[in-house]
């Protein structure tokens, strides 16, 4: 019931394309929804996150869909460069007096070709 | 944005011998750190919740006597492999949160620990 599911696990798309990343969760006490992008040998840095209050949330290239009853939410890279090419994770929290502890989705590599 | 510092960046030990990583908030005070291992293509796994002042709490699986964290004040914590062996070899990560501001946990950029 912890558990978030990322898929797919990698992706492959060409410089200026869409990259569309997706998650679910089953733990309805989530109630904070952050993405993460690692690259090799650094932590990771978040990217955009949402509340489920909130069906959608744009920051400049990024946009976070969500989908409370499916339980689900997923990642929209616009106009994708080759510097996004990285590891992407989603996330999900708790609150309350868990708030800061996150399970993470599995993580997609995504690789955007020049 | 509140910066979240390791140290070291990456370490290299024998095998038996006990490693020390520390996690610093910059910027801000953290009454709650956690931390995190990843292994090489993997999720990042929470381990423990360290408290301020308090003990930490440990996820299941994770063996308290082998990894032990200290969280003496309130920019501080750290965690000690203890009688590290190869299989401990991974990425380890810490975050940090400003419980004063409703923001996001922070990452620290995380420390490679290679036991051989």
């Amino acid at each position: 019931q912890q558990q978030v599911k990322q898929s797919p696990q990698s992706l492959i798309v060409q410089k200026g394309g869409i990259s569309i990343i997706n998650c679910a969760y089953e733990n309805t006490a989530f109630d904070y929804f952050p993405w993460y992008q690692q690259f090799p040998g650094k932590g990771p840095a978040l990217l955009i996150a949402i509340r489920p209050d909130v069906s959608e949330k744009k920051e400049g290239r990024f946009t976070i869909s969500f989908n409370k009853s499916a339980k689900q939410f997923s990642l929209h890279i616009m106009d994708s460069q080759p510097g996004d090419s990285a590891t992407y994770f989603c996330a999900a929290d708790a609150g309350g007096t868990s708030y800061g502890k996150l399970t993470f989705g599995q993580g997609t590599i995504l690789t955007v070709h020049p | 944005g509140a910066v979240v510092s390791q140290h070291p960046s990456w370490v290299i030990c024998k095998s038996g011998t006990s490693v020390k990583i520390e996690c610093r908030s910059l910027d801000f005070q953290a009454t709650t750190m956690f931390w995190y291992r990843q292994f090489p293509k993997q999720s990042l796994m929470l381990m423990a919740t360290s408290n301020e002042g308090s003990k930490a709490t440990y996820e299941q699986g994770v063996e308290k006597d082998k990894f032990l964290i200290n969280h003496a004040s309130l920019t501080l914590s750290t965690l000690t492999v203890t009688s590290a062996h190869p299989e401990d070899s991974s990425f380890y990560i810490c975050s940090a949160r400003d419980w004063k501001v409703n923001t996001e946990a922070f990452f620290g950029q995380g420390t490679r620990l290679t036991v051989v």
